[in-house]
């Protein structure tokens, strides 16, 4: 089983809301990931979790906010959102994150497609 | 820094082979990674190849590697209507990092 789970599917919330994405998996991985993808983009990363410690922050405004409450799960905690934000937001993970091993082969979700009013 | 270019637009015929191209920069990639993408949803992992390997071969599914020229191609035998999606190749720069090409956008005609 190579899946991972995420909700939900779509989200619609205003400037002064506060929400968070959802993301499982149930493989055993110990690296997950928040991806963000406009269209017709490749996605860009935005935070790794390694053995559920914050391991990369590409530089994300604070008004997202990751969270890995265990091995298997993994957050993002959004509050006063702009509608520049408004893409489709992708959880991965992959068995470790070692490079030149195939153990970093990351595995994504279907995504949550937000959109900020 | 690295970099991962595409061709933006494939357009094939049903039943005809598909070729979608990366070039890549970083000399000291170990694993590229080809990934499909429908409208509306997540990246599916289609395939990836060692870059030891020259080719690898997966049922419709043709992964030629260049290490020399920093080529790498998926070709898609007997294109179905189903294929038409956008394909990300992708390159391992650093510990969890991929660099996504820009991606390619296969549109197959029936």
């Amino acid at each position: 089983d190579t899946e991972v789970t995420q909700t939900p599917k779509h989200l619609v919330m205003g400037m002064t809301n506060k929400k968070s994405l959802k993301c499982e998996q149930h493989m055993g991985h110990r690296a997950m990931y928040w991806y963000k993808q406009k269209a017709k983009k490749p996605p860009e990363l935005m935070f790794v979790y390694s053995y559920e410690k914050l391991s990369i922050n590409e530089s994300v405004p604070s008004r997202f906010s990751p969270e890995c409450p265990n091995s298997s799960l993994l957050n993002l905690h959004l509050h006063a959102l702009q509608p520049e934000d408004s893409a489709l937001y992708l959880c991965a993970s992959s068995q470790e994150g070692v490079r030149q091993s195939n153990t970093d082969t990351q595995y994504f979700g279907p995504g949550t497609r937000l959109t900020v009013l | 820094g690295e970099d991962v270019e595409q061709s933006l637009f494939l357009s094939v015929r049903e039943g005809d082979s598909s070729v979608i191209n990366c070039t890549y920069t970083d000399s000291s990639s170990t694993y590229l990674y080809w990934y499909k993408q429908e409208p509306g949803a997540g990246l599916q992992l289609l395939t990836y190849i060692f870059s030891n390997m020259d080719m690898k071969q997966d049922q419709r599914l043709t992964v030629l590697l260049n290490k020399k020229d920093k080529h790498l191609s998926l070709r898609i035998a007997d294109t179905q209507t189903g294929d038409s999606a956008i394909y990300f190749c992708a390159d391992v720069s650093g510990t969890y990092k991929y660099i996504f090409g820009t991606g390619t956008r296969l549109k197959v005609l029936a």
